[in-house]
Order: structure tokens, then C-alpha cells, then sequence
């Protein structure tokens, strides 16, 4: 069995800070990476994802994640912060052999950048 | 960038009533749709897959006689919580995809917030 874990349910920062969101899974075969974010009362928007190449995967909005195949790591990165920032974070992966092609999501992380 | 919506965002009803939620492609056509449910600070759990004039595929544990799922047509899907009880009250997200296999994006909707008196 796949899963997803998010170690931190809740990240504070202050504005301008780095922050890392941590996203670990578990499985045997490969899997394609993801990350979304959610905005109050919005759905799910694709910040990046990693299918195969290049291990570091530049998203949308400044963010950038790093998959690492022997940590089983793929922890999103922002160098510098901002207020529009604040959202929930969820990391998902996809089972590529008998997995229907289905998306498993963390629990996600609350980033909430402060002033 | 391909746009799903929902209809209702928000839907309060009775015990025992019927809830249709609505899921639309508006841009694209959807050859599979997905519903999810989201409880309060937990993650989305996937309740059933749908591809277009086909039956839905129910993950495990989901209710097909509850939770009723049409996809009849390339951009809608409906989804009918059927006789309703406050254990159903969550957040549906419904979400399309039109391309092929896992490389196809998955787009997804708002969400409908439902509860149940």
C-alpha cells in the first residue's frame, strides 16, 4: 500500500522567510509526485509535479521541490515568502503500475505567513 | 488554464432528503472525473472514479446505493447523496480530467459544502 505523509500540519513563518514543507511517501514501485495548494474556500490549483527527469521540479509562484528517489522525500521550497502565500498544502502521489492512475493525497500542511 | 466548477458551494438540508451536487468541465471535456470528500483539517479521500457513459468505480468502503454518481456526458458529472444523514456533512470536490493515463492534469473544482440538519 501507498501514503503520503506530511510531517507538519501547521508551518508559521514570517513574510520574506524561506520555508520547506516536508512530504515523505511510501512505495515499492514509481510513482509521479504532485503539489497543490488550496485557498480559502477555493479548489485544489497544481503548484508543480515531477514525473520523471530532472529531480528538481520548479511550480508556479515561486515554489520549486526536489524529489529524492532514496529518501523517498519530495519537500516543496519557497526561498522567500509572501502574505498571498497562507494556504493549505497538500503533497499526492500516483501509483504508476495497478494503481488506476489515482491520487493519493497527504493530510496537508498549513502554511501561515505572518507580518 | 481548464476551468471545473461545482454548483451548489453550499447546500443545507433535512435528514432523510436527497442532495444533487453538480461538477462541469467548462473548457475542456472531461474523459474522467473523480469525487473526493474532505473532513475539517484532513486530506481529500477519493470516493469514486467516473469515466464518461461508463459506471462509476467505488474506492472501498464508499456506499454506491448512497452516493450516487452519473457522468453522462464529457463535461458533467453529478453527484446525489441519497437520503442524507449529518454523518454525510463534509466538503465534496469533484475533480476532470481530460487527458490520457496519469499524465492527463487533474482539475479540480471548488467544492460544495454540505450539511445535513
Amino acid at each position: 500500500a501507498q501514503s503520503v505523509t506530511q510531517l507538519d500540519s501547521q508551518v508559521p513563518v514570517f513574510e520574506e522567510a524561506p520555508v520547506e514543507l516536508r512530504c515523505n511517501y511510501s512505495s515499492s514501485v514509481s510513482v509521479y509526485l504532485f503539489w497543490y495548494v488550496q485557498y480559502p474556500n477555493q479548489g485544489l490549483q497544481l503548484l508543480l509535479k515531477y514525473l520523471s527527469g530532472s529531480t528538481l521540479v520548479k511550480g508556479i509562484n515561486g515554489f520549486e521541490a526536489e524529489f529524492n528517489k532514496s529518501q523517498t522525500s519530495f519537500h516543496l521550497r519557497k526561498p522567500s515568502v509572501h502574505i498571498s502565500d497562507t494556504a493549505e498544502y497538500f503533497c499526492a502521489v500516483i501509483l504508476l503500475t495497478g494503481g488506476g492512475n489515482k491520487l493519493t493525497f497527504g493530510t496537508g500542511t498549513q502554511l501561515k505567513v505572518e507580518l | 488554464g481548464a476551468v471545473v466548477s461545482q454548483h451548489p458551494s453550499r447546500v443545507i438540508c433535512k435528514s432523510g432528503t436527497s442532495v444533487k451536487i453538480e461538477c462541469r468541465s467548462l473548457d475542456f471535456q472531461a474523459t474522467t472525473m473523480f469525487w473526493y470528500r474532505q473532513f475539517p483539517k484532513q486530506s481529500l479521500m477519493l470516493m469514486a472514479t467516473s469515466n464518461e457513459g461508463s459506471k462509476a468505480t467505488y474506492e472501498q468502503g464508499v456506499e454506491k446505493d448512497k452516493f450516487l454518481i452519473n457522468h453522462a456526458s464529457l463535461t458533467l458529472s453529478t453527484l446525489t447523496v441519497t437520503s442524507a444523514h449529518p454523518e454525510d456533512s463534509s466538503f465534496y470536490i469533484c475533480s476532470a480530467r481530460g487527458g490520457q493515463g496519469a499524465l492527463g492534469e487533474q482539475f479540480f473544482g471548488p467544492g460544495t459544502r454540505l450539511t445535513v440538519l
